[in-house]
């Protein structure tokens, strides 16, 4: 089954403990992306990656890393959670980048909270 | 900049109404992709449509149907006889092909309640 999956799916951490969110895609999919989704604010960009080693910041980057050393995996790495990171966390993949009309498959989210 | 909006937060209908979602769009692209998502209450994120800015046909795909038009920069998303399970929030979204990698713009949403 085509699938994009995210773990853990709910976390509760204190600020300053170094957490990763990991996200695989099995759709052999070139592009990737991480999304915050908080309330009235709709889903916004953090990080997304074109392709392998090839990422780049999103609307929202401060305070989150990512990597990608292969294709299907995108993990978010956040270094130093503070409460401000509490929120919704969304991964997703395309085959082609949204400039170029690509559909977006999401995971189903990862529920952040950071005390 | 490209900007999403969905003046409507909330929305509620009773089963069976007719009810539909507005998304007015800004974009200085003549190539973009319109789209709208489903967020049902289990939280995850459902592709309902994709449009391209060349392609201004309306779409009717069962009870859904979405009217888009460049002149006033809208894409209106109408549910027909609506039922419980359309209760969700519903997001509309743009990307531009200028942004080739970076914005998958979304609208923040309109909650729609489908009431019994």
């Amino acid at each position: 089954e085509a699938q994009v999956t995210q773990n853990p799916r709910y976390l509760i951490t204190v600020t300053g403990k170094k957490l990763t969110v990991t996200c695989s895609q099995n759709m052999n999919h070139e592009y990737m992306s991480w999304y915050r989704q908080d309330p009235g604010l709709g889903l916004r960009q953090i990080y997304y990656s074109m392709n392998v080693e090839v990422t780049d910041k999103g609307d929202v980057p401060e305070g989150y890393k990512v990597s990608r050393k292969e294709k299907r995996n995108f993990p978010l790495i956040l270094e130093s959670p503070s409460p401000n990171q509490t929120s919704l966390y969304f991964c997703a993949s395309s085959l082609l980048p949204p400039g170029a009309g690509g559909k977006l498959f999401f995971g189903e989210g990862s529920r952040l909270t950071v005390l | 900049a490209q900007k999403v909006t969905q003046a409507q937060t909330e929305i509620s209908v009773v089963e069976k109404e007719d009810v539909t979602l507005d998304c007015v769009y800004e974009t200085r692209d003549t190539t973009y992709y319109l789209f709208w998502y489903k967020q049902p209450p289990s939280g995850e994120l459902v592709f309902l449509i994709r449009r391209n800015s060349f392609d201004e046909q309306n779409e009717i795909s069962g009870r859904y149907s979405w009217n888009f038009q460049k002149s006033t920069s809208s894409f209106n998303f109408t549910i027909t006889a609506s039922q419980v399970v359309d209760s969700a929030v519903y997001f509309c979204a743009l990307s531009e092909a200028s942004n080739y990698g970076q914005n998958f713009v979304f609208g923040p949403g309109t909650r729609l309640s489908v009431l019994p």
